[in-house]
């Protein structure tokens, strides 16, 4: 069984901080990642994707990704009241076609 | 760019009826196109997996006979729940992959929130 696992939360963070999203995988071929947010009864919307180890940055969002201890991480920097939403952790599954397996989602709460 | 459209937002049938949801790329075509349920406090679950001009990949688990999914173009895929029940009541999102860029980003329509009483 492939899974996607996150801590549900919720992660209350002061508006201004750095919120630390983590995810972790068990498929070790796995070769995409992405992170996506979702406000309460709307759809996921993408953040970001990774492919590499390492650091990726776009704006206020930094996704890391180490394949070796199959983790991928998702730091929103100078968080805002607007950021307050489920961030769920997807997984591409290695030899299927671009299917997506999703985490169950932390929940983030920023406090102004 | 990357805009997925879904049709209704929201529907409200009784038990025994059918019900079909439109998922349209707005402005690129899609050749694989995704379903997924939520069911309220849960993550996405991949019900199928839709191919356009080909049958599709039913998930585990998921009836292919009660959720009927047709792919008939480059832009639209269908969903028919079948014979709905209370227990089909769910948020349904389509999503969709940019073919010409191989991209695995996959782009989520807004939803669908099927209520069957």
């Amino acid at each position: 069984q492939k899974e996607v696992e996150q801590n549900s939360g919720p992660l209350s963070v002061p508006e201004g901080a750095i919120a630390s999203l983590n995810c972790t995988y068990s498929d070790r071929g796995s070769q995409s990642f992405f992170w996506y947010r979702q406000y309460s009864g709307k759809s996921p919307e993408l953040i970001m994707s990774i492919y590499s180890n390492g650091d990726k940055e776009d704006g206020r969002f930094t996704a890391q990704l180490n394949k070796a201890s199959q983790y991928v991480s998702l730091l929103i920097r100078d968080s805002q009241p607007s950021d307050s939403a489920t961030y769920l952790c997807a997984v591409k599954l290695k030899g299927r076609e671009a299917a997506l397996i999703f985490g169950k989602g932390t929940t983030l709460s920023v406090s102004s | 760019g990357a805009v997925v459209s879904q049709h209704p937002s929201r529907v409200i049938c009784k038990s025994g009826t059918s019900v079909k949801i439109e998922c349209r790329s707005l402005d690129f075509q899609a050749t694989t196109m995704f379903w997924y349920r939520q069911f309220p406090k849960q993550s996405l679950m991949l019900m199928a997996t839709s191919n356009e001009g080909s049958k599709a990949t039913y998930e585990q688990g998921v009836e292919k006979d009660k959720f009927l999914i047709n792919h008939a173009s480059l832009t639209l895929s269908t969903l028919t729940v079948t014979s709905a029940h209370p227990e089909d009541s769910s948020f349904y999102i389509c999503s969709a992959r940019d073919a010409l860029t191989g991209s695995h980003e996959q782009y989520f329509g807004p939803g669908t929130r099927l209520t069957v009483t």
